[in-house]
């Protein structure tokens, strides 16, 4: 069984830019969550994706978008990017929607991205 | 945003020693899931809960999903030099949007 993969691993770019990252899903699982973890703190939800749709979104502005794909693996992007935007970002698939234990979420070792 | 109430923020202990960290919130939950993350990396789900009053241990680890549903401990026994680490509870309210709320987390330090 394939656990959750990210990349890439760690990615540096200059304010005012866009950014791209990538996450590929457990085996068998339906829904991807991303979150941001700035550094002494604990990862805070950006959104959600079931089945293609988001289902979810936590506080961040609307130049965090995301997509997420018929393999159910997924896309964060970041555009016009901010120094404050520097952080950890996480990726966790899980079972999904069906079940009482579908929101156990199993996370990626995450990209760390940079801002200048 | 959000926020668990997590305590105590770091630990340095003896190698052999028990630890014991707890999570409140001022929500209840459905789901209770405790993560250990090393430095550089992702956190790693050590134990879910999905029941007040439910009590699972895995290995030398303990947790317990409080009766108000609004709190959660985890106890680590007989501590070894691996355990290092920082320890995040979580908890989500909703089980149909699996968005998990996170806490600070509790930095642990064993001594050999």
């Amino acid at each position: 069984e394939t656990g959750v993969t990210q990349s890439p691993t760690h990615l540096i770019k200059t304010r005012g830019q866009q950014v791209t990252l990538r996450c590929s899903s457990q085996s068998g699982h339906n829904t991807v969550s991303w979150y941001q973890q700035a550094l002494g703190q604990g990862p805070q939800f950006i959104f959600q994706y079931y089945r293609e749709e988001e289902n979810g979104r936590g506080n961040f502005p609307p130049r965090f978008s995301g997509l997420q794909f018929p393999n159910y693996s997924s896309e964060l992007n970041v555009n016009a990017l901010e120094l404050d935007d520097s952080a950890l970002y996480l990726c966790a698939s899980s079972p999904g929607t069906s079940g009482t234990r579908g929101e156990t979420q199993y996370f990626g070792p995450g990209t760390r991205l940079l801002v200048l | 945003g959000q926020q668990l109430n997590q305590s105590p923020q770091s630990m340095f202990i003896q190698e052999g020693e028990d630890v014991s960290m707890n999570c409140t919130s001022s929500s209840i939950f459905n789901t209770w899931l405790w993560y250990k993350q090393d430095p550089g990396e992702g956190p790693v789900l050590l134990i879910a809960l999905y029941k007040a009053g439910e009590l699972t241990s895995n290995g030398r680890l303990t947790a317990q999903f409080g009766i108000t549903r609004k709190d959660s401990f985890l106890n680590i026994s007989a501590s070894i030099p691996s355990d290092v680490g920082i320890y995040f509870c979580a908890g989500s309210a909703r089980r149909s949007q699996g968005n998990l709320i996170f806490g600070k987390g509790t930095k642990l330090s064993v001594k050999p």
